[in-house]
């Protein structure tokens, strides 16, 4: 079954890095688009970014642009998120999610979260 | 960017009894060239991730029980649940994949009353 698996989140200062990574499994990964959704505590959804099988597709949000990467490994099955600039409104759960097809937009299975805080 | 807002924020439904959450999208959702509305909802349980419940508007994901049914075309959407079970417990979100940002509804909170 789909499996996805996020680490790397903890505690770091406000204008420093953090790479979260999303391990695979259960399916083909090189095949499916695949996103970050983050969600601040105690509040909604916010899609963050999304990269195609290929990757010749990459989107972000305007929140983000610029400051965050999304990039994936295939044959690691990985998805990463590198985080720079990292700011207090960036605290939230970070989910990998996995779209239904290469970039279809909605999210078919999502993990069980990295929480990122950022704090001084 | 399309806004998608619910209504209502929080609903609170005796058990068997039906829930009606709505979703309104700033600009309609609906791709003439293959009459698809593009939208999803999601269940959220406390703790837990999202759960893809509904695609395409109406489309049911596999293993989502038939007590969900979602509804609605353009920029008007419904989501609801019949006969209504303890365990559908949980905060609930329409989302449109019809441009990016990819956007979603605020949140509605069921509960039991």
């Amino acid at each position: 079954q789909v499996q996805l698996v996020e680490s790397g989140g903890g505690v770091v200062q406000p204008g420093r890095s953090l790479r979260l990574s999303c391990a695979a499994s259960g399916f083909s990964f090189s095949t499916y688009g695949m996103h970050w959704v983050r969600q601040a505590p105690g509040k909604g959804l916010e899609w963050v970014a999304l990269l195609s099988s290929d990757e010749d597709y990459i989107l972000y949000s305007d929140s983000v642009r610029g400051r965050f990467t999304i990039s994936r490994d295939n044959s690691k099955t990985t998805l990463y998120l590198q985080m720079n600039d990292l700011r207090t409104e960036d605290t939230a759960v970070y989910y990998c999610a996995k779209d239904i097809e290469n970039r279809q937009g909605y999210f078919e299975k999502w993990g069980r979260g990295t929480l990122v805080i950022v704090s001084s | 960017d399309f806004v998608m807002t619910q209504s209502p924020d929080s609903l609170a439904v005796s058990l068997g009894e039906r829930a009606t959450i709505n979703c309104k999208s700033s600009q309609s959702i609906l791709y003439s060239s293959n009459n698809k509305n593009y939208l999803a909802w999601y269940q959220q349980k406390p703790g837990q991730p999202p759960k893809l419940l509904i695609y395409w508007a109406s489309t049911r994901e596999t293993g989502v029980p038939d007590r969900f049914s979602g509804s609605g075309s353009g920029t008007d959407f419904t989501l609801t649940i019949d006969s209504l079970q303890a365990e559908d417990v949980a905060v609930y979100y329409c989302q449109q994949y019809y441009a990016t940002p990819y956007t979603f509804g605020q949140g509605t909170k069921l509960e039991i009353k």
